[in-house]
């Protein structure tokens, strides 16, 4: 029972460094997002996928890009690392029409130092 | 622009009592409410959706009710346990085109043995 796929889990950067974090959905849905959590906050969108080939900018989108790179698979791209960018990420996905269910991953937790 | 609040931020109670959890939204236009579980460390677990045109949804010892004209949702316990303990979220998924999830910050609960 897969459902939503984050890796890495966790992470360690250093200011200035990029990365990629990872995200696969095998329940066939439309929709993907990127959340990020942080304490206080809640979560905040930082970019979502209505449908393949399309990407949006959410709440939160500077210092980040995505990809989606199929209907499965949808990254999130760190160009150059901040410390503010310390976070938590979730993943999340749910199929269109609008009325259904809202899945999520189990998060990667990044620290930049 | 759609707000959720959960108050209190909170609660502390004793094993056994059956309480409730609050969550408000300012716009009544929605698809859906969902209530979500989130353990320390852990990613968001999926409790229960009420799409707009219901009144409310049961899982087990938990029950989740809507009054969609007055903004408000409340997710019932039932005779809670030390496992009850976590973060529980409200969401609200407005109507509209690619509409997005609206979190609430979360309502820390401690079940106390």
């Amino acid at each position: 029972n897969a459902g939503v796929t984050q890796t890495p889990k966790f992470q360690v950067l250093k200011t200035g460094q990029s990365m990629t974090l990872q995200c696969a959905q095998d329940m066939n849905h439309n929709s993907m997002y990127w959340y990020r959590q942080d304490p206080g906050m809640g979560l905040r969108l930082i970019y979502y996928s209505a449908s393949e080939g399309t990407t949006d900018k959410g709440e939160v989108p500077n210092g980040y890009n995505v990809s989606r790179l199929n209907k499965r698979e949808f990254s999130l791209r760190l160009e150059s690392a901040a410390p503010s960018q310390t976070s938590v990420y979730f993943c999340a996905t749910y199929r269109d029409p609008s009325g259904t269910e809202a899945f999520f991953g189990q998060g990667t937790r990044l620290t930049v130092v | 622009k759609q707000e959720v609040t959960q108050i209190p931020a909170a609660l502390s109670v004793p094993e056994g009592e059956n309480l409730v959890l609050n969550c408000s939204f300012t716009d009544s236009a929605i698809y859906n409410l969902q209530w979500f579980r989130q353990d320390p460390g852990k990613g968001l677990t999926s409790l229960l959706l009420i799409q707009s045109s219901q009144r409310e949804q049961t899982s087990g010892r938990l029950n989740a009710s809507l009054d969609k004209s007055s903004g408000r949702s409340t997710l019932y316990i039932a005779a809670s346990q030390p496992g009850d303990s976590a973060t529980y979220l409200c969401a609200v998924r407005p109507t509209g085109a690619n509409s997005k999830l609206t979190f609430g910050k979360g309502i820390t609960l401690s079940v106390r043995p």
